[in-house]
């Protein structure tokens, strides 16, 4: 059974930094594309960045370039997503999810997301 | 910040058919596969309609995509109170090199 799980969010103050976690399991992680995600409260899904396979190809939404980063583990299976100079607009819920075999194709799994809330 | 448009909530009782609409523009819905995500309360998303109009494995064929120019709706026939959820369409966009997602529409079954 696919599983991915994300962790590190919280509460965290403007301008500061935060790194997510998502520990994947049932599926070989190093042969997918892994993208995150977030929604906002009361507000739609928002696509942030994918990774292909061997971390080569990278993309940000223009919101968060050079701000985040998204990187992975294929050894841990895990993925990554450093986040910097937070700001208000940043608090959501961060999900990651699997893609299909190249970066255009459909999110197939998702996890439950993890929680970001930036306020002083 | 949503790139595709969809209404905020549809409505429909047990039994009945609806559709959620989903607009975009030559960039993405008209341009490429479009896909369709559920989520329930408190749950991840699931993929329900994948490369416009196919159903992943254990998605019941009630669910349906299409497609025409940059509309892309998603029907659901025989309405079920399971049904109740938030609903959202997807697709590359070219211009973008990224994903971009409507804004989500929930569903209530009456």
């Amino acid at each position: 059974e696919v599983q991915l799980v994300e962790s590190g969010g919280g509460l965290i103050q403007p301008g500061g930094s935060l790194r997510l976690s998502c520990a994947a399991s049932g599926f070989t992680f190093g042969s997918y594309w892994m993208h995150w995600v977030r929604q906002a409260p009361g507000k739609g899904l928002v696509w942030l960045s994918y990774s292909n396979a061997a971390e080569s190809d990278t993309n940000y939404a223009d919101s968060v370039k050079g701000r985040f980063t998204i990187s992975r583990d294929n050894a841990r299976n895990t993925l990554y997503l450093q986040m910097n100079s937070l700001r208000n607009d940043d608090t959501a819920v961060y999900f990651c999810a699997r893609g299909g075999g190249a970066n255009y194709a459909g999110l197939e799994y998702w996890g439950r997301g993890t929680l970001v809330t930036v306020s002083s | 910040q949503s790139m595709l448009t969809q209404p905020p909530s549809v409505s429909g009782t047990p039994g009945q058919r609806v559709s959620i609409s989903c607009s975009g523009s030559y960039s993405n819905v008209a341009r490429s596969a479009v896909y369709w995500y559920q989520r329930l309360p408190g749950a991840a998303p699931k993929l329900i309609v994948t490369s416009t109009n196919h159903r992943p494995s254990g998605v019941p064929d009630r669910f349906s995509g299409s497609k025409s120019g940059t509309s892309a709706p998603l029907a659901i026939n025989g309405l079920q109170s399971e049904d109740e959820a938030e609903y959202f369409c997807a697709a590359w966009d070219d211009s973008l090199n990224g994903h971009v997602f409507g804004g989500g529409t929930k569903l209530t079954v009456l």
